[in-house]
This record gives C-alpha cells, structure tokens and sequence, in this order.
C-alpha cells in the first residue's frame, strides 16, 4: 500500500516552455501532497504544500506564478513550471500524506520527475 | 531555529552492523521519520518514532531520545545493496517536516 506514482518520469525541454508534472496517489486518498525540489548532493528542499481543493501554501523564496501546482482531487495534484529556465533543471519529486493520524502523518514519496531544461 | 544534525557520509563493511545518529533543536515534536534514498531515486520510508525507545523492523532499528533530542537508525548485517542516503526529518508543533541533509553511507566488500 501507499504507492505513489509521478509522471513524467523525466523530460527535456527548450528554454521558456512550460511543463506539467503530474503525482498521483495509487491506492489511497492524499489530504495533502508536498512539492520537493533537490538539486545534487543536496537535501530535499520543500517547494510548497498543497491540500486537496485549497490554495497552495508555497515557503519562502518559492515564486506561485512560476510554479502553480494545482491538487484537483484526493488522488491528483499537479506541478507546472512555467517558462521553465535552466536553472529550473533539478530533481522534482512530490509526496503524498493520508491525513489519517491527526497530523502525523508519513509522507510517501513519488519517483521523482528529472527536469533539464537546456 | 530549527536544525537536524547528521555525519555527512559513513563507510562500513558488508555483514557489519552500522549506526546513523541524528539530532535535533525543533520548536515541538511529532514524531521523526527516517527514509533511505538511493542515487537518482525519491526517498523511501522507513520507519516513525514518537515514543521513547528502540522500535525493530528487520534489519533495520530505529531509536529515540525525546529529553535528548536524539535518534539513530541502526542498520545490521549490511549488504550492498544497503549503500544509499539516509534521510532524518522531525515533524514540529505545525505538522512541518524539518528535513537533515542526509548521511551517505558507503558499503565496502
């Protein structure tokens, strides 16, 4: 159980073109899913924390309009750069928590989307 | 502020016995996750600790020390394939998930 899935898996794109990143829940209902960016050899970093059918809480230095993610239902949320630049090229990976502890809720991980915009 | 301390990168032998110590300064405690996380892959989860003590699941023992801030994840009979980031987060008073960098653990023939 708690598998989550992440598509795609990796993509390569031109310089001021936006990409969709898609993260799904497989096999149970994500109250909330979690946006994670890591450069190499460096720690996860959270980009934003999304709750189905709400706004987006995005942290500190994370730019909404250049990352919109949308979380549309208890199994979906999306990640859209948009005018993807080269140095957005990193590894995206999203994460899913049931919401079923009261808060404590383990996060699974997605595969993770590699983006190299050239 | 809030930060998790970590050794950066530890070696071991394969068949040995490793620990991976974590500490933490978080405003509030729900609990402290580990995850493994191989090269080029997302993290995978590994075990939950929100009580004091040794919690065992196979090869893999997780420990906690609330008063001292403190847990470590202890790995036995090491095989290869056990080569890989080990990733230490506490979640705080809001729910938020306060990550460490992770320490790279080397395994050697």
């Amino acid at each position: 159980g708690a598998v989550v899935s992440q598509h795609p898996s990796w993509v390569i794109c031109k310089s001021g073109t936006s990409v969709k990143i898609e993260c799904r829940s497989l096999d149970f209902q994500a109250t909330t899913m979690f946006w994670y960016r890591q450069f190499p050899k460096q720690s996860l970093m959270l980009m934003a924390t999304s709750n189905e059918g709400s706004k987006a809480t995005y942290e500190q230095g994370v730019e909404k309009d250049k990352f919109l993610i949308n979380h549309a239902s208890l199994t979906l949320s999306t990640l859209t750069v948009t005018s993807a630049h080269p140095e957005d090229s990193s590894f995206y990976i999203c994460s899913a928590s049931s919401g079923t502890s009261g808060g404590r809720d383990t996060q699974y991980f997605g595969p993770g989307t590699r983006l190299t915009v050239l | 502020g809030q930060n998790i301390d970590q050794p950066t990168e530890m070696t071991a032998t394969e068949g040995a016995i490793v620990q991976i110590n974590c500490t933490y300064q978080t405003s509030g405690f729900n609990g402290l996750f580990w995850y493994q996380q191989h090269a080029g892959e997302a993290p995978t989860f590994l075990s939950y600790n929100v009580l004091d003590g040794l919690e065992e699941k196979g090869r893999f023992s997780s420990f906690l020390s609330r008063s001292k801030g403190y847990s470590y994840l202890l790995l036995k009979e090491l095989q290869m394939k056990d080569s890989a980031s080990y990733l230490c987060a506490v979640m705080d008073s809001n729910y938020q998930l306060i990550w460490g960098a992770g320490t790279k653990l080397i395994i050697k023939p």
